[in-house]
């Protein structure tokens, strides 16, 4: 079946710091990728969709000059959060979507960021 | 704005027990829905996919059915056993093609040697 992947599982650092997560389809072409937010006991949330070699399209409330998504290649998203605070400490789920099989989407195994 | 809830939002259950989880949708202009497992600090895995043309589907001790009409989904446990305890959450599309997903906050079912 199709895999995603996700790295780092777990982060941790210091607020006012830049985290990067990565996404990755290990054996299919994800044309589109998206990522999610969980809060504890909560939905996932939707935060953007992105296209690859496009721009990535942000949900309403979601700061697009602080969560940076680059989709440059057919396997490869990274979400970047940028000068992270505690408050954004959550789990960052991706997953990704197979060009082939439109109703799809493979979930990766998700990144816990806390920020102290 | 569309919304899934979940009930109940948690279930505690010895095991061999039978079980039903509850989805409910506000709009049931659907295209399909989804049932998925997370288990605690991990992904979602897919269990089932119902088309909105569809009215149930099978894998195993598992049966999901939809009734579009009054926006609701039931996922069915037969005989469950402890490896099933894991947060169920059910999601809703409501576009076709490049449809983005509607999550409810998921069902924390735990059962019991």
């Amino acid at each position: 079946g199709a895999v995603v992947s996700q790295h780092p599982s777990w982060v941790i650092c210091k607020s006012g710091t830049s985290v990067k997560i990565e996404c990755r389809s290990l054996d299919f072409q994800a044309t589109t990728m998206f990522w999610y937010r969980q809060f504890p006991k909560q939905s996932l949330m939707l935060m953007a969709t992105s296209n690859e070699g496009s721009k990535a399209t942000y949900e309403q409330g979601v700061e697009k000059d602080k969560f940076l998504i680059n989709h440059a290649s057919l396997t490869l998203s990274t979400l970047t959060v940028t000068s992270a605070h505690p408050e954004d400490s959550s789990f960052y789920i991706c997953s990704a979507r197979d060009g082939r099989q439109k109703e799809t989407q493979y979930f990766g195994p998700g990144t816990r960021l806390l920020v102290l | 704005k569309q919304e899934v809830t979940q009930i109940p939002a948690a279930l505690s259950v010895p095991e061999g027990e039978n079980l039903v989880l509850n989805c409910s949708f506000t709009d049931s202009a659907i295209y399909n829905l989804q049932w998925f497992r997370q288990d605690p600090g991990k992904g979602l895995t897919s269990l089932l996919l119902i088309q909105s043309s569809q009215r149930e589907q099978t894998s195993g001790r598992l049966n999901a059915s939809l009734d579009k009409s009054s926006g609701r989904s039931t996922l069915y446990i037969a005989a469950s056993q402890p490896g099933d305890s894991a947060t169920y959450l059910c999601a809703v599309a409501y576009a076709s093609g490049y449809s983005t997903l509607t999550f409810g906050k998921g069902t924390m079912l735990l059962v019991s040697p």
